[in-house]
């Protein structure tokens, strides 16, 4: 299974664009990169998914550089609502054992 | 409305019994798997199954036990050899095809 390193903590401001990278060195070539969202004594709740390049939703982008080794979680105007946990996975859906989550990065967003 | 269902939400139980976590899903999902959470802490998986009559340890299996009967029923019994069974339990299935998970509410128990 392909280990995540991602930042144990960031602060934001409202409105500002927040972006969170994971680094993912020894990521298989079937797998995909998927980012939950945690809110307390709640949860994960998916936001996006990608394998390459750049995904976008009505939510967040996710940036994945050519050689896959990071990824980076972009929200758009954080407001103070998005103050959460934010987990990235890599895995595949070979193995049900795909979803095994890092400790997060917690995001909190100040006004 | 499709999802996945843990019940109860609060859950107190006195130290040496068993007790059952329930979840249920009505997504038609062939793979589901128990967590545990504590506080501050990622989510460690406990057992995962991929379809009915089988199922597999995850990282932290000792003190639990699973079944998997029917398809949409995934239950979770933390038993009296489980050190520290408080914690915040999540339940989550997947379609198998992609890896995105949809997750219960969680249980929160407590063993006083």
């Amino acid at each position: 299974l392909a280990k995540t390193t991602q930042p144990i903590s960031m602060d934001s401001y409202e409105g500002q664009e927040v972006n969170i990278t994971c680094s993912h060195n020894n990521i298989a070539t079937n797998d995909y990169i998927t980012w939950y969202q945690q809110f307390p004594s709640q949860g994960p709740r998916f936001i996006i998914q990608g394998y390459k390049t750049k995904v976008t939703n009505e939510v967040a982008s996710l940036f994945i550089p050519a050689d896959r080794k990071s990824s980076t979680l972009s929200l758009p105007r954080v407001s103070l609502s998005d103050t959460a946990v934010y987990y990235c996975l890599v895995g595949n859906s070979g193995s049900a054992r795909q979803l095994t989550f890092g400790s997060g990065t917690q995001l909190t967003v100040l006004p | 409305d499709g999802g996945i269902t843990q019940s109860p939400k609060y859950l107190f139980r006195k130290e040496g019994q068993n007790v059952t976590l329930s979840c249920e899903q009505n997504l038609n999902h062939d793979a589901m798997y128990w967590y545990r959470q504590d506080p501050g802490q990622g989510l460690r998986l406990i057992y995962y199954s991929q379809i009915v009559n089988d199922f597999q340890k995850g990282d932290i299996a000792e003190g639990y036990s699973v079944s998997r009967e029917k398809k949409e029923s995934f239950p979770l019994t933390v038993t009296s050899a489980q050190k520290n069974p408080t914690a915040f339990y999540l339940c989550a299935s997947s379609i198998g095809t992609v890896p995105q998970a949809f997750f219960g509410q969680g249980t929160r128990l407590t063993v006083v």
